[in-house]
């Protein structure tokens, strides 16, 4: 079974500062990948997918930008964050083999 | 497009009662259909999904859903609450024809509150 890792688990950045938020894959290959921003502990809002390397879809336009450099890598960036950036991100992976999405653990990101 | 509704923000239920919690969708063509659950500070866990086959399906921890194609429901149940299930809980809709993004629509979630 697949196991996705996420880093950091928080993260206190102040406003215009640099993002890079990390997900990898374990486990399987050639996974499809996911960023989501969820804020107030509720809603998922998807931001981006992938279905290869370098292949990202954005689904909101947004001050965030995603890379998927290797199979099992998915990088959320920013050059410089906003107030309204803050939130819980999630690295989701789903497998050819399956139809449901796993979760990582998540970043909570909290601008300053 | 497909779309989710959670009707309830919260739902409250007293340990050793049973659950349900509603989530009705829209998609076109036929569903595939997933419960998920979000402890606090965590990421979501896959409970159970509808694919094809009984409309009754068994899941994690003892949850169940039964699909119901004619009032496009996919309410989550357990038949006896725990404390430890207090948690937030998602429902999402693919449908079976979407391409090769596969991305579900989530609905907003409902905070299950179970009373000791």
């Amino acid at each position: 079974s697949q196991t996705i890792h996420q880093w950091p688990a928080t993260l206190v950045q102040p406003v215009g500062s640099p993002l890079s938020l990390e997900c990898t894959v374990e486990g399987t290959s050639n996974p499809n990948l996911y960023w989501y921003r969820q804020a107030a502990g509720r809603g998922l809002q998807l931001l981006f997918y992938s279905v290869g390397i370098g292949q990202i879809s954005s689904e909101v336009p947004q001050n965030l930008s995603a890379s998927r450099p290797q199979d099992r890598q998915f990088i959320l960036s920013s050059k410089k964050l906003l107030l309204s950036d803050s939130g819980f991100y999630l690295c989701a992976s789903k497998t050819s083999g399956s139809r449901e999405q796993f979760f990582g653990p998540g970043t909570r990101l909290t601008v300053l | 497009a497909q779309s989710v509704a959670q009707p309830e923000d919260q739902v409250n239920v007293a340990e050793g009662n049973p659950l349900t919690v509603k989530c009705t969708y829209s998609v076109s063509g036929n569903p595939y259909l997933f419960w998920y659950v979000q402890y606090p500070n965590r990421g979501l866990q896959f409970l159970l999904k509808y694919i094809t086959g009984d409309n009754l399906v068994k899941g994690s921890y003892g949850f169940e859903a039964e699909f119901n194609k004619s009032q496009t429901s996919f309410h989550l149940k357990k038949p006896s609450a725990l404390v430890s299930d207090s948690a937030l809980y998602f429902c999402a809709v693919r449908a079976v024809r979407s391409g090769g993004s596969y991305i579900p629509t989530f609905g907003r979630g409902t905070s299950l509150i179970v009373h000791p």
